[in-house]
């Protein structure tokens, strides 16, 4: 199984809910990413946790809000979002360093996020 | 914040001809890497090139790093219409245990038949 599963496709909220982005993965992998994508741009990453610890936080707003429960499982959660945070989120899984140096990512396809 | 610089931007040819892109970064890194994505959804990994390697191939995809130069090139021989689609580079920088994967600009392709 090679697949990141990432749940909603689509969503709109206002600026004053608080909803979450869900990923999955079952390839063992220990490292997982989210990075934000505006259209027609490269995308730019926010997190990346590798066994299940925070490793890296790309000066994100505190509105988004990473949270990783176990070793399969990446979320990410919304708060008080802005129309400017309207984007594609995609979240990503690789091994970690120190089970090899095979670090290419496995995207999911990505939620829609629009902000009204 | 981007650590590549692709060019072209766009790259339009017909189906048979070759690709090449350009990817141009700012540091050291560990790995570069060349994903593909189609219509702004998920992204595919191409292929990957250690820092001590110079070429690698991997069927119609031929990369090459010039670390001197910080600089590397994806080719793609004999276009279909459906490579068409965004190509990005990616850097990888190793720090402890994670892998920070940073994207270049991109390169939009189109495969006319």
């Amino acid at each position: 199984d090679t697949e990141v599963t990432q749940t909603p496709k689509h969503l709109v909220m206002g600026m004053t809910n608080k909803k979450s982005l869900k990923c999955e993965q079952h390839m063992g992998h220990r490292a997982m990413y989210w990075y934000k994508q505006k259209a027609k741009k490269p995308p730019e990453l926010m997190f990346v946790y590798s066994y299940e610890k925070l490793s890296i936080n790309e000066s994100v707003p505190s509105r988004f809000s990473p949270e990783c429960p176990n070793s399969s499982l990446l979320n990410l959660h919304l708060h008080a979002l802005q129309p400017e945070d309207s984007a594609l989120y995609l979240c990503a899984s690789s091994q970690a360093l120190s089970t090899g140096f095979r670090t290419e990512a496995f995207f999911g396809q990505g939620t829609r996020l629009t902000v009204v | 914040s981007q650590q590549g610089e692709e060019d072209p931007q766009a790259l339009s040819i017909q189906e048979g001809e070759n690709a090449t892109m350009n990817c141009s970064y700012k540091t050291s890194i560990n790995n570069l890497q060349w994903y593909r994505q189609n219509s702004g959804r998920g992204l595919v990994h191409l292929i990957l090139i250690r820092s001590n390697e110079r070429e690698k191939h991997s069927g119609r995809l031929r990369v090459t790093l010039d670390t001197s130069k910080k600089s590397s090139s994806l080719l793609i021989t004999a276009s279909r219409a459906a490579d068409t689609a965004s190509y990005f580079c990616a850097t990888a920088i190793f720090t402890g245990t994670a892998s920070k994967l940073t994207f270049g600009t991109g390169t939009r392709l189109q495969v006319t038949l």
